[in-house]
Parts: C-alpha cells; structure tokens; sequence
C-alpha cells in the first residue's frame, strides 16, 4: 500500500521552461512534506519542505504547492536547468519522524 | 565539518554472513535514521532514532537491528545476510526533532551485494 504515490517515472522539460513534478498521499494524518534532489551515486539532498498549515512555499527558483483537499503536492522549477537534471523524491510524516518517501520522478532538462 | 558519513562504501556479503554498517554524523543531531533504496521502491525507512538511547522500527526493520550510544554514531546490524537485503543503504540526520519539516543530510551510501 503506497501512501506515498509519484506517478510520474519521469519528466523530459526544455531549459529555461518550468518543470512541474507531482506528488500524491493517501494519509491523511500526514503534515510535513519534503522535496530531496538525488543525483546518481550519490545521497539524496533536501531541496524545500512544507508543512500543513501552509499552502505555498518558495525558495529561490523552487515553489511547493500543497493542497490537503486533494491530498496533493507539486514542486515548480523555474527556470529548469540543465543541473536540476536529477530523481525527484518527496517525502512525507505525520509528526512521528517515520518519513515516507515516494518512487521517485526522473527530470531531464534538455538543453 | 564532514557531514555525514558511511562505511563501507560497497560490500559483498554471503547469505547467513552478518556484518555492521557504519553511520557517523559531526552536525550534533539529534536525530538519525537509515533508509534502504530498491529499484523503482524510493527509500524505505528501517530504523531511526530521536536521540542517544532511543531508537524505533521503520517501515522496513526485519533483519536489522540498531543501537544509538551517542548522539554522533547510528549502526546498522544485519543478523544474518539475505539476498533480499541486496540494496544500497543511505544514512541520515536531521535537527527534525520538533521540527519535522527540517531537512534530513543524507550519507553517501554503502551498496550491499548480498550472494
């Protein structure tokens, strides 16, 4: 049972275009949400998080978007770059610190 | 300031073979955790621990153990190696106690090669 669902295996987005990843729950109990970045071979880093009491969060050319209605979240990338060519996971708790990671989506910015 | 880090960097193991995967971390979090990565499973939490002493079961604890003496280490034990436990192993930390929005430091990961 994924509670955490990233339907999308992968992205392929034009450089200087913006790249929209998704993000699905079933649990409805979660409350924090967190976008990782993992390159090949290499350990996933954090890139934003939001919590359930916003709606919007927005740090540089990153922007999640959470809509608890829907049980949905997204991450906007504007502009894409060909660095940002990476897995796209989220993550989400519910406050116990038993974080819940998505399959991932592959991102391919094409230059 | 070093991060997180992990030893081995690869290893290969014998099924019934146990061994210990070292997780060290100089940022003094409170709070460490270990996620295994399977082809097209994301990463799935194993154990994790709030703090020197104190550790719980993730999604995924059968066939490890953990123990958490101090704030800086986190090993992960497997008991007795298993093909299904063939996997690469990231280990994390984070300041999340209390704020569980904040962001986790991952390791650079062990690829566990279990025959």
């Amino acid at each position: 049972d994924q509670q955490v669902k990233q339907n999308s295996p992968s992205l392929s987005v034009q450089e200087g275009r913006i790249s929209i990843l998704n993000c699905d729950y079933t649990n409805s109990m979660f409350d924090y949400f967190l976008w990782y970045k993992k390159y090949p071979a290499e350990g996933p880093t954090f890139l934003i998080s939001i919590s359930s009491i916003k709606d919007k969060n927005e740090d540089g050319r990153f922007t999640v978007f959470l809509n608890k209605s829907a049980k949905h979240l997204s991450l906007h990338i504007v502009p894409s770059q060909p660095g940002d060519s990476a897995v796209y996971f989220c993550a989400a708790d519910s406050g116990t610190y038993k974080y819940i990671f998505g399959t991932g989506t592959r991102l391919k910015v094409l230059a | 300031n070093a991060g997180v880090t992990q030893t081995p960097k690869f290893q290969v193991l014998k099924t019934g073979q146990s061994m210990t995967l070292q997780c060290a971390q100089d940022m003094n979090h409170e709070y460490m955790s270990w996620y295994r990565q399977d082809p097209g499973m994301g990463l799935r939490l194993i154990h994790y621990s709030v703090g020197a002493g104190i550790t719980d079961q993730g999604e995924v604890p059968n066939g490890y153990n953990v123990s958490r003496s101090t704030t800086e280490d986190f090993p992960l034990r497997l008991l007795s190696a298993a093909p299904s436990q063939t996997s690469v192993y990231f280990c994390a930390s984070s300041s999340a106690v209390g704020l569980p929005e904040n962001e986790q430091f991952f390791g650079p990961g062990t690829r566990l090669t279990v025959l």
